[in-house]
């Protein structure tokens, strides 16, 4: 089964607005990381967070970490028409998974212009 | 860069008969993954390997699958016999360094009727 469930399945919105979703996972990780992918395409990164960061941003993107939890949210803010996509959590577990990335089930969000 | 490249795109194939990917990743990447999609399942980890070496090939389905990446820019998944349950787009990754981002190439449809 994958781990880390991703909230919500899916999000529609309207330009402008911002955009949360939220990724858990059950077991200790190394880092989280955030994909993107268009519809038809291959996956884009779009930020790493490692476990012992909190919170780290990249232009309107803002992904938090909170390890007691074992929770992660992706903020996009003032969203585009262009940011339509499929949004993946992706998880490095800890221990003898080093290197390897297991992917929640992903979001689809809609921009409405 | 010209990224990591699949081949071929789209495969339409009947039952049975046998279906070769092929994965280009990006030069000097020491780690390549294999991953399947499907809506069901989503992003399914296969197998991936460091310096050319499997290193997990728990997510591989069956004896069916078989990978390989006989030097560091070339890996090939195999099916064989293939089955309609094989149906999905299958992916190729590579990465600089374990904990590192993924970069994922366009990603090989297959439909096995």
């Amino acid at each position: 089964s994958q781990q880390g469930e991703e909230d919500p399945q899916a999000l529609s919105i309207q330009e402008g607005e911002n955009a949360t979703m939220n990724c858990s996972y059950k077991t200790s990780i190394n880092n989280l990381q955030w994909y993107r992918q268009n519809s038809g395409r291959g996956l884009v990164h779009l930020i790493l967070i490692r476990s012992n960061e909190r919170e780290k941003h990249s232009g309107r993107l803002r992904v938090t970490l909170d390890t007691s939890k074992k929770s992660s949210s992706l903020l996009i803010t003032a969203s585009r028409a262009a940011d339509t996509a499929s949004y993946f959590c992706a998880k490095e577990e800890g221990g003898t998974s080093y290197g390897k990335l297991t992917f929640g089930q992903g979001t689809i969000l809609t921009v409405h212009p | 860069d010209a990224g990591v490249i699949q081949s071929p795109r789209h495969e339409v194939t009947e039952m049975g008969q046998e279906v070769t990917l092929r994965c280009k990743p990006i030069s000097g990447h020491d780690y390549l993954f294999w991953y399947r999609q499907t809506m069901m399942r989503g992003l399914e980890l296969l197998i991936y390997f460091n310096n050319n070496v499997p290193i997990d090939d728990s997510g591989m389905p069956e004896d069916r699958f078989s990978a390989k990446m006989p030097n560091a820019s070339f890996s090939t998944l195999k099916i064989q016999p293939s089955e309609p349950r094989d149906s999905a787009v299958y992916f190729c990754a590579s990465s600089q360094t374990s904990s590192g981002e993924l970069f994922f190439g366009e990603g090989s449809r297959l439909t096995v009727l």
